[in-house]
């Protein structure tokens, strides 16, 4: 069965620092994406950053990238330059079963502290 | 470009009452998706379709049910409403399956169940 864990409910980081956000996966599938959403207090989930399975570099989007670990099952999203508006809950998930269905961890919720 | 739509967002409703939770989008995407949204869980997996006529369960799938006649359209039916219902529900939907490929989320619906 897969899962998705994140053990961190709640984590700060100051204005401008780097953030770590862990999250550790399961599956015995051997092709699968790991994913990372943002959701704001508004509400809505909001794409971030991408990761396949047999991707040999690690995924960047600006100022996100993803610490792809594959022997340790694991797929931390970096922040860098931490901004006030990166205060939001994030999640990771993984897809599964031919690459189109989502898990979901339970989320880590960031707060930047000016 | 109003992508993925969802209405009501907000919805009060009681005990043994039917709930009809709509969803639209407008990109014509193969696939979509309903999940619930509950404190502690991340987002669940509720129902999918990979197209007009096709859908199947998802993780919760118990007290729900779905239809897709359109491409454009998903609507997520509670039949008889209870208080575990209440929960944040949302729709996505994606072009197609395969490594990538990304779900994109509706606003989604709030519904508190009485």
């Amino acid at each position: 069965a897969q899962k998705i864990t994140q053990t961190q409910p709640g984590m700060f980081v100051q204005e401008k620092e780097a953030v770590t956000l862990d999250c550790t996966y399961d599956t015995s599938d051997p092709s699968y994406g790991l994913f990372w959403y943002k959701q704001p207090s508004s509400g809505e989930m909001i794409f971030l950053i991408y990761q396949g399975s047999y991707d040999q570099q690690n995924a960047t989007e600006g100022r996100y990238s993803l610490n792809f670990q594959k022997a340790r099952k694991s797929a931390n999203l970096v922040i860098s330059a931490s901004q006030l508006g990166d205060s939001a809950m994030y999640f990771c998930a993984m897809s599964y079963d031919s690459s189109y269905k989502l898990i979901f961890g339970s989320g880590t919720r960031l707060l930047v502290r000016p | 470009d109003a992508g993925i739509t969802q209405s009501p967002r907000y919805k009060i409703t009681e005990t043994g009452r039917q709930v009809t939770l709509m969803c639209h989008q407008t990109w014509s995407h193969s696939y979509m998706f309903w999940y619930r949204q509950d404190l502690g869980h991340g987002l669940r997996l509720i129902y999918y379709s990979a197209a007009a006529d096709i859908t199947d369960k998802g993780e919760v799938p118990d007290g729900y049910v779905v239809s897709r006649s359109k491409t454009e359209n998903f609507p997520l039916t509670l039949e008889s409403a209870t208080r575990s219902q209440t929960s944040v529900y949302f729709c996505a939907s994606m072009w197609d399956r395969g490594a990538g490929e990304t779900q994109y989320f509706g606003p989604g619906t709030r519904l508190l169940v009485l």
